[in-house]
């Protein structure tokens, strides 16, 4: 099974600041990564899938990098709903993986 | 507009069994796999299982091999996850999720229903 180890496991940071936050994988996932977004009480919801790739009505300040076994999840300026828990995803032998999440908190 | 509302959730002894439903509305279900991801309290997200948009395949974790079955019911709009054999490691909120496509995403995710296993 391949594991996802995400860090840093909290990131403070203050609205308008760049959030940069990583995923490994223990094995090469090529590109097929995808990066989730869930606030308390709700579902998670897609931002990013094969590593790079924008989901539907997603803002341009959230980006997706990498590829093999690094990964990067990139949110350029915070906005106050974006204070929320982040988690990669893959998908291998049609079993899915998530890393265990990033909790990105108001400084 | 694409939605999935789970049911079925409830609290249930260790051992017992509950079958959880998800209603899909706003999209064409039959050509599209389906999965459950669960989150225990506080806890991160689990991939639980996946079905092939005909029921053509079928696939689960470890930690639920052999006790949970996944199913579908096209002409319903409706995937079925029934559980059996529960633990208590078993509590967490299930969620409903529509693959995004080739297997690999969930683009769609409902809102979710509580598990409860306890004594």
């Amino acid at each position: 099974e391949i594991v996802l180890t995400q860090s840093p496991a909290t990131l403070s940071l203050s609205p308008g600041e760049r959030a940069t936050l990583s995923c490994r994988a223990s094995q090469s996932v090529g590109s097929y990564l995808a990066w989730y977004q869930q606030t308390p009480g709700q579902a998670p919801r897609l931002l990013i899938y094969d590593a790079s790739n924008r989901a539907t009505g997603i803002p341009a300040r959230f980006s997706g990098s990498g590829s093999g076994t690094d990964f990067t999840l990139t949110i350029s300026s915070l906005e106050p709903e974006d204070f929320a828990v982040y988690y990669c995803q893959q998908r291998s032998d049609r079993v899915w993986t998530f890393g265990q999440g990033t909790k990105v908190e108001i400084k | 507009q694409v939605q999935l509302v789970e049911s079925g959730g409830g609290v249930v002894q260790p051992g017992m069994s509950l079958r959880l439903s998800c209603v899909a509305s706003g999209f064409n279900f039959g050509v599209y796999g389906m999965h459950w991801v669960r989150q225990a309290p506080g806890k991160g997200l689990e991939w639980v299982a996946v079905i092939g948009h005909d029921g053509n395949y079928e696939e689960s974790a470890d930690s639920v091999k052999g006790r949970f079955t996944t199913s579908r019911d096209n002409s319903k709009n409706t995937m079925y996850l029934e559980m059996n054999s529960l633990r208590a490691e078993d509590t967490a909120v299930y969620y409903c999720v529509r693959d995004l496509g080739r297997g690999n995403y969930g683009d769609y995710w409902g809102q979710g229903s509580l598990v409860t296993v306890s004594s």
